[in-house]
């Protein structure tokens, strides 16, 4: 089962930060948070995950709360081809299995 | 250039008719996976693999089989024993480390009729 819950849908004006929040109020102490996208009929692509500390890289930055209940994931500038389907998924990271649980994720629309 | 193919992009086949989907990688990973993806669904493992000549049943592995007798290659057969095989499927691989990050291939879109 997907441990997390995501907004279904959000929209945001290109150029205009996109907070997209995710709410893991079960998360174990051995899972990472994980996000993926997915554009329209398209693979799923990675763009990353952390444990406890706020993590950024060139395609965003992920923002975990102190108590690690809940994260959001900003991408700073958005574009037109930031829309997609946003997943946040937790991961148990003591196996080197990288199974992924896939609930139904939140579809970003960026709009000119 | 790295990467995971699979083909055919668009499959259509008959019902009752056994399908294999094709998923090749040259990452040199050695975890590969197959999920399944319905319309406004998340994406919902079918089967995984963690080393050549091994695999094992994710959560909707009915009507589905794999082969693993390549690190490069990991093909899904859809057989008729699928009650609805209609769908989109994704092949992705990893490589095997804690914190592994995922890649997949662009899909197949299988439709039976």
């Amino acid at each position: 089962d997907a441990k997390t819950t995501q907004p279904p849908s959000m929209d945001c004006a290109e150029g205009r930060a996109a907070n997209l929040p995710c709410n893991h109020s079960t998360i174990s102490g051995n899972e990472y948070v994980y996000w993926y996208r997915q554009i329209h009929s398209q693979g799923p692509q990675y763009i990353i995950h952390g444990l406890k500390n706020n993590e950024t890289n060139e395609m965003a930055s992920l923002i975990i709360t102190e108590d690690r209940k809940s994260s959001t994931l900003i991408l700073p500038h958005a574009t037109l081809r930031d829309t997609a389907v946003y997943y946040c998924i937790v991961r148990v990271v003591s196996s080197t299995l990288g199974r992924l649980y896939f609930g139904r994720g939140t579809q970003l629309t960026v709009w000119p | 250039d790295g990467g995971i193919t699979q083909s055919p992009k668009y499959l259509f086949r008959k019902e009752g008719q056994n399908v294999t989907l094709s998923c090749e990688q040259n990452l040199n990973h050695d975890a590969m996976y197959w999920y399944r993806q319905d319309p406004g669904q998340g994406l919902r493992l079918i089967y995984y693999s963690q080393i050549v000549n091994d695999f094992q049943k994710g959560d909707i592995a009915e009507g589905y089989s794999v082969s693993r007798e390549k690190k490069e290659s990991f093909p899904l057969t859809v057989t008729s024993a699928q009650k609805n095989p209609t769908a989109f499927y994704l092949c992705a691989s990893s490589k095997q480390t804690r914190d592994n990050e995922q890649f997949f291939g662009p899909g197949t879109r299988l439709t039976v009729l």
